[in-house]
């Protein structure tokens, strides 16, 4: 089991390209999820998937598009990159909890630090 | 709403000495609750969970969390550190309810002294 794997781990963009980051699971786990991390300020929900075709917003969701055709694959579009989306991004999947909609603990990826310039 | 708060930005103690990081949450229900390490450069990963039963439970690492519903709290500890315990640690609050979002606490760094 490779649990969750990001691509890639670090990328400068200049400010207006566009990129995708890259998340995959073998976990079968139905729900994942897009974070960012910035310095003292924990971790942002940008958006999630409860399954395969299915997303919606996360707290901070501008600037940002996901998509989720398969279970295993939640790729993250960054389309005008600005210097504020300067971060380090988290990919995260986790089963079901007891309840439609809920979930249980979460297991990270490694990270792709991005920066914006 | 659910929230998380971890009153301690950065902690410093000496190894060998024991740990308590402190965590307090609101929740309307029973919360499920955890405890996720970073180390430097490093996604999270999951130390411990609270989700019913023995209010204290056991993690990896030596780590342990007691849940107390009359303080809102789910206080880490570890009995005596080691210098590869120095990371960052986040606490976490989720819920059975549907539409539940597991939430973070900006997280506490933990410095070791030698």
């Amino acid at each position: 089991n490779a649990g969750v794997t990001q691509t890639p781990k670090f990328r400068i963009l200049k400010i207006g390209q566009s990129m995708t980051l890259q998340c995959t699971q073998d976990m079968n786990h139905n729900y994942m999820y897009w974070y960012r991390q910035d310095p003292g300020m924990g971790l942002k929900l940008i958006y999630y998937s409860v399954g395969a075709g299915i997303t919606d917003k996360g707290e901070v969701p501008n600037g940002y598009n996901v998509s989720r055709s398969t279970t295993e694959d939640f790729p993250l579009r960054l389309e005008l990159a600005a210097p504020s989306q300067t971060s380090v991004y988290f990919c995260a999947s986790s089963p079901p909890g007891l309840r439609i909609g809920s979930s249980y603990e979460q297991y990270f990826g490694p990270g792709t630090r991005l920066t914006v310039t | 709403a659910q929230s998380v708060t971890q009153p301690d930005i950065h902690i410093t103690v000496s190894e060998g000495a024991s740990l308590e990081l402190r965590c307090n949450y609101s929740y309307g229900a029973t919360p499920y609750l955890f405890w996720y390490v970073q180390s430097p450069g490093q996604g999270l990963q999951l130390l411990l969970k609270y989700f019913s039963g023995d209010t204290l439970v056991q993690g990896i690492k030596g780590f342990e969390a007691e849940f107390k519903r009359s303080q809102s709290s789910f206080n880490l500890r570890k009995p005596s550190v080691h210098w590869s315990d120095a990371a960052e640690y986040f606490c976490a609050v989720g819920g059975m309810n549907r539409d539940d979002k597991i939430i973070f606490g900006k997280g506490t760094r933990l410095h070791i002294l030698p």
